[in-house]
């Protein structure tokens, strides 16, 4: 398996533009997580989702996030129009079983936003 | 957000020594995970926690379960280059299902070979 997979590594835009990050999670994981990294406020959920529909989005900092998962092999998060604060490195993550039936949460590279 | 305060911030060790680092909560969490994070990575699990005084190990790791529920910890035993990196704790405190995992501020290891 490729683990999770997301997209853009890097992104660097201006104030005021749109961004996209995509993932694809691990086939197979019903959760997937998107989650934001920054030395101020270290890792912070920002929304999961189970089996493609949204749980809770109470993370997410403003209306300029939205985030959506048409399938259960991709999700989207989005923010428009991008500010300098929203800087940071984006991590999705999907959740399922392992070989030992544990429930193991795996991250993906992260897609690391720049915004100027 | 919450976060879990983890200790130390960082450490600087020789190649060869022992390492103990420790997360504490004001809250009851039901789970406690230990996570390493490589440079230009995502966090990697570790050690999963699910039950009160629980000590596991994972090779060179070991991680333990605080009985009071409020505090885990995780101890690298004779530490070489490889595990360079930042550790996180992070807890959930609804148990089994990690849905709402609360990240530690991480501890920055760094091996002096």
């Amino acid at each position: 398996d490729a683990g999770v997979i997301q997209s853009p590594r890097h992104e660097v835009t201006e104030m005021g533009q749109e961004v996209t990050l995509r993932c694809k999670p691990i086939s197979g994981h019903d959760y997937l997580f998107w989650y934001r990294q920054t030395m101020m406020r270290g890792l912070e959920l920002l929304i999961y989702f189970n089996n493609n529909v949204p749980i809770d989005d109470s993370g997410m900092p403003e209306d300029r996030f939205s985030a959506k998962m048409p399938n259960a092999s991709f999700s989207t998060l989005k923010i428009q129009p991008s500010e300098p604060r929203d800087s940071a490195v984006y991590f999705c993550a999907s959740r399922g079983l392992d070989r030992a039936g544990a429930n193991v949460l795996t991250f993906g590279a992260g897609s690391r936003l720049t915004v100027l | 957000g919450q976060q879990l305060n983890q200790s130390p911030q960082s450490m600087f060790i020789q190649e060869g020594e022992d390492v103990s680092m420790n997360c504490t909560s004001s809250s009851i969490f039901n789970t406690w995970l230990w996570y390493k994070q490589d440079p230009g990575e995502g966090p990697v699990l570790l050690i999963a926690l699910y039950k009160a005084g629980e000590l596991t190990s994972n090779g060179r790791l070991t991680a333990q379960f605080g009985i009071t529920r409020k505090d885990s910890f995780l101890n690298i035993s004779a530490s070489i280059p490889s595990d360079v990196g930042i550790y996180f704790c992070a807890g959930s405190k609804y148990g089994g299902a990690t849905n709402k995992l609360i990240f530690g501020t991480g501890t920055l290891l760094a091996v002096q070979p």
